[in-house]
C-alpha cells in the first residue's frame, strides 16, 4: 500500500532553534507537499516540489524552507522557529493531478 | 478566485440519523473534486474522486454527488465510527506551479452520538 511517513509524530523546539522536518514518500510520485493545519484555517500549503531540486512557494511560505535532493524525500526547515510556528504539519504526494497521499503529521510546538 | 467552502463548519448526529454534508466551490475549469476524512491527530485519509457533474460515488455508508457549483457527501444512518472531520478539495484547470495544487476547504466536523 501507498505510503508517505514522517520522521516525527510530535516535537518540541525551543524559539530561534533551526527545525528540520522529514517526509519520505515510497510510491515514485513527482510531487510531493508541506501543509500546515490550525484550527479555523483549515489546510494551508506552505511549499511543494514537483521534482528533484524543484520548488515552488505556497501560500505561507514565510519562515520557511525546503529541500528535495531526492525523489522520495522532501524536507521542510524552519530557519528559526517562532511560537506562531505551533501547528500540525502535514507532508503529502501524489503522481500528477491525481489524489494526495498524506501522512499522519507532526504536532510541533515551539516554546 | 478560486475558493471552496464547507457548510455546516459542525455537525451532531444520533446514530442512524442521515444528513449531508455541503461543499460549494468556484474554480476555473474543474479538473476534480476531492472528498477526505480526517481523524484527530492523523492526516487526512482519500475517500472520494469526482471528475463531472451528474457524477456519484459511493462507499459504505458514504455518498458523494457532483454538480457544477457543490458537491454533497450523503452519510445514510451513520454510525459513531464516522465521526470525524470531512474535507473536500478541488483541483481547477490553472492553479498552482506546473503540476498545480489543490484548494482545500476548512472541513466539517461530524460527531455521531449513539
Amino acid at each position: 500500500d501507498v505510503k508517505v511517513t514522517q520522521s516525527s509524530r510530535y516535537l518540541v523546539k525551543r524559539t530561534g532553534e533551526k527545525v528540520f522536518l522529514e517526509c519520505v514518500q515510497d510510491m515514485d510520485h513527482e510531487n510531493m507537499f508541506w501543509y500546515r493545519q490550525d484550527p479555523g484555517l483549515g489546510l494551508r500549503l506552505i511549499y511543494f516540489s514537483y521534482d528533484v531540486k524543484m520548488k515552488e512557494k505556497g501560500d505561507i511560505p514565510e519562515g520557511y524552507s525546503v529541500s528535495r535532493e531526492k525523489k522520495e524525500r522532501f524536507s521542510l526547515i524552519l530557519e528559526s522557529a517562532s511560537t506562531n510556528q505551533t501547528s500540525m504539519y502535514l507532508c503529502a504526494s501524489r503522481a500528477g493531478q491525481r489524489r494526495l497521499h498524506f501522512g499522519n503529521g507532526t504536532r510541533l510546538t515551539v516554546t | 478566485e478560486d475558493q471552496v467552502t464547507q457548510s455546516p463548519e459542525a455537525l451532531r448526529l444520533q446514530e442512524g440519523e442521515s444528513s449531508s454534508l455541503n461543499c460549494s466551490y468556484t474554480v476555473s475549469g474543474l479538473r476534480g473534486l476531492f472528498w477526505y476524512r480526517q481523524d484527530p491527530g492523523k492526516g487526512p485519509e482519500f475517500l472520494f474522486t469526482l471528475y463531472s457533474a451528474g457524477e456519484e460515488k459511493e462507499k459504505e455508508r458514504l455518498k458523494a454527488t457532483l454538480t457544477k457549483k457543490e458537491s454533497f457527501l450523503h452519510i445514510t444512518a451513520p454510525k459513531p465510527e464516522d465521526s470525524a472531520t470531512y474535507l473536500c478539495a478541488v483541483q481547477g484547470m490553472n492553479y498552482g506551479g506546473s503540476q498545480g495544487n489543490l484548494i482545500f476547504g476548512k472541513g466539517t466536523k461530524l460527531s455521531v452520538k449513539p
